[in-house]
């Protein structure tokens, strides 16, 4: 089946301090890749997306790239901030959207140190 | 800019009551969907609904029903609530085919006791 692992957390690092949460996936197809984020008591926001393989989608400093050889869109930072402190998951959604439906990775929690 | 509104953000059910969570979105969007997240196990796909009068089932669909009588507007029915459905409640909104890009709302924190 379809899915998304993504490394566990919580993720604690101090401010300056370069970031990777990794994500790999299982899709039968050509999915699209997001990471999306979750500021506390908010919705998820899209922060970045890759559509195709070898894709690379940035956004605030974030970056991920779409490697289809390894089913992995790694998410980087490489100077993380007090207000980079969120929740960030990991999303495919198959060929042509079908319907909007998005199969999300387990989450993985962030919190930056001054 | 409202893009996608749910109501009511905290709800406390006692089992077998019902309710309805309201989700709307005012960007005209053709596709809908409602995820539950519970820690751990990331978002996962209730219903979902491609336009006015289409909806379909996603993963965890049991206990609850949907209806798409409008395009703005994607109601979530608990018909029987039972402790296993506390839970927080997202709905999404995206453009149509080929858009990838989703809205979601706030969320609604809903506790069954």
């Amino acid at each position: 089946g379809n899915s998304v692992t993504q490394m566990e957390g919580p993720v604690t690092l101090s401010e300056e301090a370069f970031l990777t949460i990794n994500c790999t996936y299982t899709a039968t197809g050509y999915p699209s890749l997001f990471w999306y984020v979750q500021y506390p008591g908010e919705g998820l926001q899209l922060l970045l997306k890759a559509t195709k393989a070898d894709d690379k989608g940035s956004n605030k400093g974030f970056e991920a790239t779409y490697r289809k050889e390894t089913t992995s869109f790694h998410l980087e930072k490489g100077s993380v901030q007090v207000s980079d402190s969120a929740v960030y998951f990991c999303a495919l959604t198959l060929f042509y959207n079908q319907g909007g439906k998005l199969i999300f990775g387990q989450g993985t929690e962030l919190s930056v140190k001054p | 800019n409202a893009g996608v509104t749910q109501t009511p953000k905290f709800q406390v059910l006692k089992t077998g009551q019902s309710m309805t969570l309201q989700c709307a979105q005012d960007m005209n969007h053709e596709y809908m969907s409602w995820y539950r997240q519970d820690p751990g196990m990331g978002l996962r796909l209730i219903h979902y609904s491609v336009g006015a009068g289409i909806t379909d089932q996603g993963e965890v669909p049991n206990g609850y029903n949907v209806s798409r009588s409008t395009t703005e507007d994607f109601p979530l029915r608990l018909l029987s609530a039972a402790p296993s459905q506390t839970s927080v409640y997202f709905c999404a909104s995206s453009k149509g085919p080929g858009d990838t890009e989703a809205f979601f709302g706030q969320g609604t924190r809903l506790t069954v006791v």
